[in-house]
C-alpha cells in the first residue's frame, strides 16, 4: 500500500519567514495530494491540493510543489504568521482510491 | 464550519463499556470517513461508507463497527473499550467515492478510564 513520510516533525519559525514542509510517497499510481491544516481543538481543514498533471500550485501566500519522478511534494508558506501555528499534514491518494494516506504531521510554531 | 457535524464533542466511559459516535455529512456528501487520531499513530484510516455501503476498511477493529443510515449520517459503535481506544475520532465527508475534497467533522474525543 502507499506509504507517506513528512519531515520535519516540527517547525519552529519568526514571523515573517518562510516555511516548507516536504512529503514523500511510495505509490507511483498516486495522483492527487491534498494537505490540511489542523488548528487546536479542530478537525483537519483543506488548505491547497494538486494534481499530478500540474507541478505547482498556488493559492495566496501558501503553494504545492509535486515532483512526480522523485515520488515528493512539499508546501511552502511564505510571510508566516501566528495564525498559521497549527498541524499541517500531507496525503497521498491514488486514482480509483477512496482512501488519502495521511503522513505524520508536522507541528509548525510561528514566533511573533 | 465544514459542514460536518460530530456528536458528542467529548466522551468519557469505563473499561468495558460500548459506546455510538455519530456523524452527520455535509449536504450533498454521499462519502462518509471514519478516522481515529492519537498521539503516537497519527490519523488512521478506519473505514468509508458510500450511500449506505461499506467501501473501503483500513486499520478498524473488530470490536468497531460502523453503519451509514439512509438519511446518510453515520454512527461509529466501539465495545469492549479499552484503555487504548482513548483518542479522537474524525469523520469526514465528500461529494464522491475518491479523488474529491474530504470535509472533516471537529471530532469527537474519547476517553476511556
Amino acid at each position: 500500500g502507499e506509504n507517506v513520510e513528512q519531515h520535519p516533525s516540527t517547525l519552529s519559525v519568526q514571523e515573517g519567514d518562510s516555511a516548507v514542509i516536504k512529503c514523500t510517497y511510495s505509490d507511483s499510481a498516486s495522483n492527487y495530494f491534498p494537505w490540511y491544516k489542523q488548528e487546536l481543538g479542530k478537525g483537519p481543514q483543506l488548505i491547497i491540493d494538486i494534481r499530478s498533471n500540474v507541478g505547482e500550485k498556488k493559492d495566496q501566500r501558501i503553494a504545492v510543489t509535486l515532483n512526480k519522478t522523485a515520488k515528493h511534494f512539499s508546501l511552502h508558506i511564505t510571510e508566516t504568521q501566528p495564525e498559521d501555528s497549527a498541524v499541517y499534514f500531507c496525503a497521498a491518494m491514488r486514482g480509483g482510491s477512496y482512501i488519502p494516506t495521511f503522513g505524520r504531521g508536522t507541528s509548525l510554531i510561528v514566533h511573533p | 464550519d465544514s459542514g460536518v457535524t460530530q456528536t458528542p464533542k467529548h466522551l468519557i466511559t469505563a473499561t468495558g463499556q460500548r459506546v455510538t459516535l455519530r456523524c452527520s455529512p455535509r449536504s450533498g456528501d454521499l462519502s462518509v470517513y471514519w478516522y481515529q487520531q492519537s498521539l503516537d499513530q497519527g490519523l488512521q484510516f478506519l473505514i468509508q461508507y458510500y450511500n449506505g455501503e461499506e467501501r473501503a476498511k483500513g486499520n478498524i477493529l473488530e470490536r468497531f463497527s460502523a453503519q451509514q443510515f439512509p438519511d446518510l449520517h453515520s454512527e461509529l459503535n466501539l465495545s469492549s473499550l479499552e484503555l487504548g481506544d482513548s483518542a479522537l475520532y474524525f469523520c469526514a465527508s465528500s461529494l464522491g467515492q475518491g479523488n474529491t475534497e474530504a470535509f472533516f467533522g471537529q471530532g469527537t474525543r474519547l476517553t476511556v478510564v
